[in-house]
C-alpha cells in the first residue's frame, strides 16, 4: 500500500501565526485523519473526517483547528492561532474502511517558536 | 472513553529471540485493537490487528493475543532482526465513534 504524502516535512513558525499542514492521500479513500505526537509522547486522535466531514474529534481539537479537503485531494489541518504547546509531528492517516487499518504518513513535524 | 497504556516502556531483546510487548486496556468496549511499529523519525506502521471477539491473530512472525478477562494485550514477535528495533504502541478503537487511541508505547531494541 501506497503511503499518504505529507506537506511540509518540517515548519517553524512563530507564536500567533497560522499555519496550513497539507496531507495528499489515495483519492479513493474515503476515510481521513489526524493524530498528534508530542516529543516523547503517544500519538494522540485529533480528528477522523468522512464523506467530507467531520466524523469525531477529540477535546484537543478546539476552535484553533480546522480541517477541509478544499480540491478533492489535498487533506488539510489548519491551526489559526499557533501556540508554543501545539510543537509536535502532525500525522495524517487514511483509511477505506475505517478506523481499522490505518496507513499514516510520515508527519509534518512543527516547532512553534 | 478508551484508556491503553503499556507494562513497560522498554525492552531489549537478543536478534533471533522471540519477544513479548504488552499492553492493558481499560475499556471492554472496544471492538477492535491493533498494533503499530514506529520507526525512528517515521509514522506509526500498521503491523497487525485484532477483533474483540477473537482471542488468537498470527501475522508474519508477528502474533496478538488479547484476554478480554484481564483486559490484557500482547504482540509476540518471534525471531527477532535489527529492523524491529522500534516503539511499539497498542491501540484500541470502538467502532461506534471512529477513533483510535493509543498507548504509550514500547521501545524494543534487537541486540545484535
Amino acid at each position: 500500500e501506497p503511503e499518504v504524502t505529507q506537506t511540509p516535512s518540517h515548519q517553524v513558525t512563530q507564536m500567533g501565526q497560522e499555519v496550513i499542514l497539507r496531507c495528499v492521500p489515495i483519492s479513493n479513500h474515503l476515510y481521513f485523519y489526524w493524530y498528534r505526537q508530542i516529543l516523547g509522547q503517544k500519538v494522540e486522535f485529533l480528528v477522523s473526517f468522512y464523506n467530507n466531514e467531520i466524523s469525531e474529534k477529540s477535546e484537543i481539537f478546539d476552535d484553533q483547528f480546522s480541517v477541509e479537503r478544499p480540491d478533492g485531494s489535498n487533506f488539510t489541518l489548519k491551526i489559526r492561532s499557533t501556540k508554543l504547546e501545539d510543537s509536535a509531528m502532525y500525522f495524517c492517516a487514511r483509511g477505506t474502511s475505517g478506523a481499522d487499518e490505518q496507513f499514516f504518513g510520515p508527519g509534518t513535524r512543527l516547532t512553534v517558536l | 472513553g478508551e484508556s491503553v497504556g503499556l507494562h513497560l516502556p522498554t525492552l531489549s531483546v537478543q536478534e533471533g529471540d522471540n519477544s513479548i510487548i504488552n499492553c492493558a486496556y481499560s475499556n471492554s468496549a472496544s471492538d477492535y485493537f491493533i498494533w503499530y511499529k514506529q520507526e525512528s523519525g517515521k509514522g506509526p506502521q500498521f503491523i497487525i490487528d485484532i477483533r474483540s471477539n477473537m482471542d488468537k491473530r498470527q501475522g508474519q512472525r508477528v502474533t496478538v493475543l488479547l484476554n478480554k478477562t484481564v483486559k490484557h494485550l500482547s504482540l509476540q514477535i518471534a525471531a527477532t532482526q535489527p529492523g524491529d528495533s522500534a516503539v511499539y504502541f497498542c491501540g484500541g478503537v470502538n467502532f461506534g465513534n471512529e477513533k483510535l487511541t493509543f498507548g504509550t508505547g514500547t521501545r524494543l531494541t534487537i541486540i545484535p
